[in-house]
């Protein structure tokens, strides 16, 4: 089953605009991970928040963690046709090692 | 090198082939994953490997049957399969297999099955 849910399923906006995508997930976390993936390939490592982070920042992106609500959100600002991919969070549930489990992912379409 | 090699980039078998996947990387790591993904759907793990020796098995049908030769290689070794089978074959592979590491992908296997 999956841990994440996210939240749009697809999203399109033009370039330049931001684009937020939000993950729910159900049991305590170590971490929470963001991958990107272009149509067809590998998933490619975007950011880790560790559970007792808050928000994290990694050039155009903003990660932030709510652990009360069991939510986190991705913020790319100042998007780029070449941010058109899908999107997924993934956790790894506390108590448990070396299982990272991928939420339901986002396309993101970014218009030129 | 980050990168994970994965051979074939596509795959169309029958169900009655045998067939089998690789991935290759030289990063060093000690930890190493099969993930399935289907078509709009996230990645689905299958097998992970720890230190050469398999360390999760996610109750995946016999007739996928990973190997780990050595810490460079996995392979996914195909027999019998079923049409509902095909999908992208992802491997990964992270540093020890921590739970606060990232993980490395290879750019997949597309599989066919007929």
């Amino acid at each position: 089953s999956q841990q994440g849910e996210e939240d749009p399923q697809a999203l399109s906006i033009q370039e330049g605009e931001n684009a937020t995508m939000n993950c729910s997930y159900k049991t305590s976390i170590n971490n929470l991970q963001w991958y990107r993936q272009n149509s067809g390939r590998g998933l490619v490592h975007l950011i880790l928040i560790r559970s007792n982070e808050r928000e994290k920042h990694s050039g155009r992106l903003r990660v932030t963690l709510d652990t009360s609500k069991k939510s986190s959100s991705l913020l790319i600002t100042a998007s780029r046709a070449a941010d058109t991919a899908s999107y997924f969070c993934a956790t790894v549930t506390s108590g448990s090692a070396r299982q990272l489990t991928f939420g339901s992912g986002t396309q993101l379409t970014v218009l030129p | 090198d980050t990168e994970v090699t994965q051979t074939p980039k596509h795959l169309v078998m029958g169900m009655t082939n045998k067939k089998s996947l690789k991935c290759e990387q030289h990063m060093g790591h000690r930890a190493m994953y099969w993930y399935k993904q289907k078509a709009k759907k996230p990645p689905e793990l299958m097998f992970v490997y720890s230190y050469e020796k398999l360390s999760i098995n996610e109750s995946v049908p016999s007739r996928f049957s990973p190997e780990c030769p050595n810490s460079s290689l996995l392979n996914l070794h195909l027999h019998a399969l079923q049409p509902e089978d095909s999908a992208l074959y992802l491997c990964a592979s992270s540093h020890k297999g921590g739970t606060n590491e990232k993980l490395f992908f290879g750019s997949g296997t597309q599989l066919s099955v007929l």
